[in-house]
């Protein structure tokens, strides 16, 4: 595998599942990201995570919950999602956290019914 | 706070014409980077090209180059020799150099690129 990637592809779940989303990245970087991608809005950063450690979190809610066991590997656990959470969720990482372009998985199509 | 707009929601141009796509942005920031990104129909995301504030030379990589008037606040993309696989959403993107500090990307709302054959 190389770059970032992301498992599942699609994902469809009912408002009381727990479902988590996966990304692995195989740059070597140190730092990695969650974006949601809604239609007819910009691209909204969630969580930032710097050496496993979580820096930044941009008032998400708490039914999306991050969990960063290593470098290498971002995870998103999700419960009791809301139909509007339904949203391409994109995984990013970059070599340092403070600067520096980003590398996108392929992402994650939620579907919350 | 950081802003990036982009004025274009939709443009259409023939096979191998030359399309330039607008960006601006609103920052106080003075170190900082801007990017394009190209996301196709299959939803990857990838870097086509990126200017570091400090550097006044445009950024070129191949048939893609930008205009970066950093005064003005613009950073638009140029594509030379346009083919039907750069059709795809283009995002112009902004992040500041937080040195230390912990940041994101902060995106416009894209242009959709339409090439015609």
């Amino acid at each position: 595998e190389t770059g970032v990637t992301q498992t599942p592809r699609h994902l469809v779940m009912g408002m009381t599942n727990k479902k988590s989303l996966k990304c692995e990245q195989h740059l070597g970087h140190n730092a990695m990201y969650w974006y949601k991608q809604s239609a007819k809005k910009p691209l909204e950063l969630m969580f930032v995570y710097s050496l496993e450690e979580r820096v930044e979190n941009n008032s998400v809610p708490s039914r999306f919950s991050p969990e960063c066991p290593n470098s290498s590997h971002l995870f998103l656990h999700l419960h009791t999602l809301q139909p509007e959470d339904s949203a391409l969720y994109l995984c990013a990482s970059s070599q340092e956290v403070s600067w520096g372009e980003q590398y996108f998985g392929p992402g994650t199509r939620l579907t919350v019914t | 706070a950081q802003t990036v707009t982009q004025s274009q929601p939709e443009m259409s141009v023939q096979e191998a014409e030359t399309v330039t796509l607008s960006c601006t942005y609103d920052t106080s920031e003075n170190n900082y980077y801007l990017f394009w990104y190209k996301q196709p129909p299959s939803r990857q995301m990838i870097l086509v090209i990126r200017q570091e504030a400090y550097k006044q030379q445009n950024a070129t990589e191949n048939r893609f180059s930008v205009n970066f008037q950093k005064a003005a606040k613009s950073f638009s993309l140029k594509i030379s020799d346009s083919q039907l696989g750069d059709t795809a959403m283009y995002f112009c993107a902004f992040r500041v150099y937080s040195g230390g500090g912990a940041d994101g990307l902060t995106f416009g709302k894209g242009t959709h690129l339409i090439i015609q054959p």
